[in-house]
């Protein structure tokens, strides 16, 4: 069936370094890819998506590429602040569902 | 504010005593699911409803039961709660069927 495979964490990283957080995925036809970020104590929200194959999608300075290839969504950020910290998930939809990675905790120090 | 809320936040309970987790949410979204969240899993689905009256079952459904009255109500109902339900539920909603949802905060679930 459909999956999502993350990197795992977490990543540690100091203020204004470079992010990247690795997904891939196995999936039949070519679905709609997301990023959501779980900050501290809350629910989930939609970060940026990508509905086709070289869509790029992009969201408060985070970006990913669609890349069919690779069947990767890879997450960057050029450079992080601590109000990043959070637990990313990289999530593809399935048959009336999302399918979500297992996350990524990111934890960015002063 | 558009919103999905859950209560309660918080729960501690012992096995077997039933319990309910509310989720409502203001806009008028069609599409509501529940998730629940455990360590190295991410989420994976629960129950999930097209619309009023129309619920069915996501990949782990088991020990669960929903209902789906009203549009904006989608409780998620544990009639005889056992300690590997411990784990942290979310309720979600979409407009768009299942593409760009909507959570709520979370209610963490300790069954003893």
């Amino acid at each position: 069936g459909d999956s999502v495979t993350q990197m795992e964490g977490p990543v540690t990283l100091s203020e204004e370094a470079f992010l990247t957080i690795n997904c891939t995925y196995t999936a039949t036809g070519y679905p709609s890819l997301f990023w959501y970020v779980q900050y501290p104590g809350e629910g989930l929200q939609l970060l940026l998506k990508a509905t086709k194959a070289d869509d790029k999608g992009s969201n408060k300075g985070f970006e990913a590429t669609y890349r069919k290839e690779t069947t990767s969504f890879h997450l960057e950020k050029g450079s992080v602040q601590v109000s990043d910290s959070a637990v990313y998930f990289c999530a593809l939809i399935g048959y009336n569902k999302l399918i979500f990675g297992a996350g990524t905790r990111l934890a960015v120090h002063p | 504010e558009a919103q999905v809320t859950q209560n309660p936040r918080y729960l501690i309970t012992v096995t077997g005593k039933k319990l309910t987790v509310t989720c409502s949410q203001n806009m008028n979204h069609e599409y509501m699911s529940w998730y629940r969240q455990d360590p190295g899993l991410g989420l994976r689905q629960i129950y999930y409803s097209m619309n009023v009256e129309v619920t069915d079952k996501g990949d782990v459904p088991e020990g669960y039961k929903v209902s789906r009255k009203e549009k904006r109500n989608f409780p998620l109902i544990l009639e005889s709660p056992s300690p590997n339900q411990t784990s942290l539920y979310f309720c979600a909603s979409s407009e768009d069927g299942v593409r760009v949802q909507y959570f709520g905060a979370g209610t963490r679930l300790s069954v003893l």
